[in-house]
Formats: structure tokens, sequence, C-alpha cells
């Protein structure tokens, strides 16, 4: 069986810095996600990558980069911490257009 | 405006017993429901998924879809302390869709 990597697990920066989240797949799907879970407010799409080298804009893409270099990886940035943020950042990956998505266990993001 | 609404927040149900979560979605263009389960701490993992109209069965869990009202719910009979998660209802238009909606999900705790 494949698994779907995350890391780190736990990410605590401080306002204004920028931070680097990383995910690692090898079922070989071709298409990856970020999503962001808040309390309360569900899972929000950030960015998704349907193939090595494509970055799709999700609905919660601004103050976020990512970087899809190879097809088993795919990196989120956030650009500038806001202070008090904390929420956890999902991948999950599917073969290409499939809505059958494997998870990571998230990162925990706290900004201080 | 959130497109996929779940209802209850929170439900809490003795051990043994049925519990019924609810979604329904606004975008009229979604054909395809998803029931993920999110154990604390844990990735989501998908549980059930259903296109046609009518019922699925998979053991203790029961999906209903009624495509003309776009509203899905879920029933877990026999309900085991196990069960106690945060359960996400997502909607996609078929199958080959790179954007699902996921709602905020209904916190099911079940007592010992």
């Amino acid at each position: 069986g494949g698994i779907i990597t995350q890391t780190p697990k736990f990410l605590i920066g401080q306002e204004g810095q920028k931070l680097t989240l990383k995910c690692q797949q090898n079922f070989n799907h071709d298409t990856m996600y970020w999503y962001r879970q808040d309390s309360g407010k569900g899972l929000r799409l950030i960015y998704y990558s349907i193939t090595e080298n494509d970055l799709q804009k999700g609905d919660l893409s601004e103050g976020y980069d990512a970087s899809r270099e190879k097809k088993s990886s795919f990196s989120l940035t956030v650009t500038s911490a806001q202070k008090n943020e904390m929420a956890v950042f999902l991948c999950a990956s599917s073969t290409q257009g499939d809505s059958d998505y494997t998870f990571g266990s998230g990162t925990r993001l706290l900004v201080i | 405006q959130q497109k996929v609404q779940q209802s209850p927040e929170s439900l809490i149900v003795p051990e043994g017993g049925m519990a019924s979560l609810n979604c329904t979605s606004s975008d009229r263009n979604v054909d395809y429901f998803w029931w993920y389960r999110q154990h604390s701490g844990k990735s989501p993992k998908m549980l059930m998924s259903i296109f046609s109209n009518g019922e699925k069965e998979e053991g203790r869990f029961t999906v209903h879809l009624n495509k003309a009202s776009l509203h899905t719910s879920l029933h877990i009979r026999d309900s085991q302390p196990s069960d106690s998660a945060l359960y996400l209802c997502a909607a996609s238009r078929g199958t080959n869709a790179y954007k699902v909606i996921f709602g905020k999900g209904t916190h099911l705790h079940v007592l010992p």
C-alpha cells in the first residue's frame, strides 16, 4: 500500500515569516491538493496540481505559493505568516481527476 | 455562503443507537457526494460515495441520496464509541472533478 507523508507535523513560526510545508506520496497519483482546515470551517482548497509542473489556484490561494517539481511531491509556502493564525494544512492526492482522495495526516501551524 | 451545508453541527448518541447525519448542496451542478470520517488528530478517510438516487449500504453504514433536492444523509446503526469522529460531506461535479467542495462537518460523539 501507498502512503502520503506530510512534514513537518507541527510548525511554529513568527509573524511575517515565510514557511514551507512539504508533502510526498508514493501512490503514483497524478493530482495533488493542499487544503486548509480551520475549526468550524471545514476544508478549503488552497492549491492543486493536475500533474507534474502544473499549478491551479483554489478558493484560498491568496497568501500562499505552491510548487510541484516532481510527480511525487507538492510543497506549499505561506508567504507571510499572520499572527494568531492556527490551522491544519492537509495534503491529498488522487488519480487524475478522481474525487476519491487520500489525505496525509496534516501539518499543524501556529504563528506567534 | 457555504455551498455544502451539514447538520447537525454536533450529535450525541448512546452506544448501540442510530446516528443520522445530513448534507445538502446549494450548487445544482453537483451530482456526486462523498462522506469522509476524520478521527481526532487524524486525516480524513473516505467512507462512502453515492451518485445514484436511492440508498447504498456497507455494513453498519447507509447513505441516502435525493438528487432532486441535492440532499444526502449518512446513517450509522449500532453506533460504537470508535465511530466518534468528525464526519465530512463533500460534493463534486462527477468523479472527474478537480475541485471537491467540503462541508464544515458533523461532530459525532458516541457515549459508552
